[in-house]
């Protein structure tokens, strides 16, 4: 089983629809990323966060430490959404917080 | 500022041919590190550095080698290239690797050995 799992794993949204995006870990974790990639392209940082909740623009990024559970929303979805959205983790060992484990990522299409 | 660079964009290769993937950070990030992304999987770590002079292996290191002579740059060498490591590559830096920072990450080496 892997230490990060994403859900789903494709997901197909038309323009205009919420969207969410979930990652669930098993390991203790010092804090939890959101990255975007788009076809092709490069990895961009999203948010970064180790407790609550943060926004930027139109996503909001949570997570519940307890549940070891964090969630990616997208409100009013447009097609340049359209990307791999990847959930990772940092390592709690001490000293090695910014060695990564990554989710295999959600394929996201927004559609007109 | 440039970020994290990355070249060649892409390459292919025979196998049993060797090659050095470049990287280099404007940024006088501490840590960075090497990944490859395959098909249905996260991104697997190679190598890694926490500053010039000093390296360390990763999940996947065989059939790599890595040095870091300066803080910006970080190659990455490949031995004798195999089918196996068809793959693309990215190479991420970050502030520290004691404490979580954002990673940034290079725009990637798509990498072919036939």
């Amino acid at each position: 089983k892997n230490e990060v799992e994403q859900s789903p794993q494709n997901l197909t949204a038309q323009e205009g629809e919420f969207i969410t995006i979930n990652c669930s870990y098993s390991v203790g974790i010092s804090a939890l990323h959101w990255l975007q990639q788009h076809p092709g392209g490069g990895i961009v940082s999203l948010f970064m966060l180790s407790s609550g909740k943060k926004k930027h623009g139109r996503l909001i990024a949570t997570i519940n430490i307890q549940e070891k559970h964090s969630s990616l929303h997208i409100t009013a979805s447009h097609p340049r959404d359209s990307a791999v959205y990847i959930c990772a983790v940092s390592s709690q060992e001490t000293g090695t917080a910014s060695k990564l484990t990554f989710g295999t990522g959600t394929r996201l299409q927004v559609t007109l | 500022n440039a970020g994290v660079t990355q070249t060649p964009k892409f390459q292919v290769l025979k196998t049993g041919q060797s090659m050095t993937l470049q990287c280099a950070q404007d940024m006088n990030h501490e840590y960075m590190s090497w990944y490859r992304q395959d098909p249905g999987m996260g991104l697997r770590l190679i190598h890694y550095s926490v500053g010039a002079g000093i390296t360390d292996q990763g999940e996947v290191p065989n059939g790599y080698n890595v040095s870091r002579s300066t803080t910006e740059d970080f190659p990455l060498r490949l031995l004798s290239a195999a089918p196996s490591q068809t793959s693309v590559y990215f190479c991420a830096s970050s502030y520290s690797l004691g404490f979580p920072y954002e990673q940034y990450f290079g725009p990637g080496t798509r990498l072919t050995v036939t």
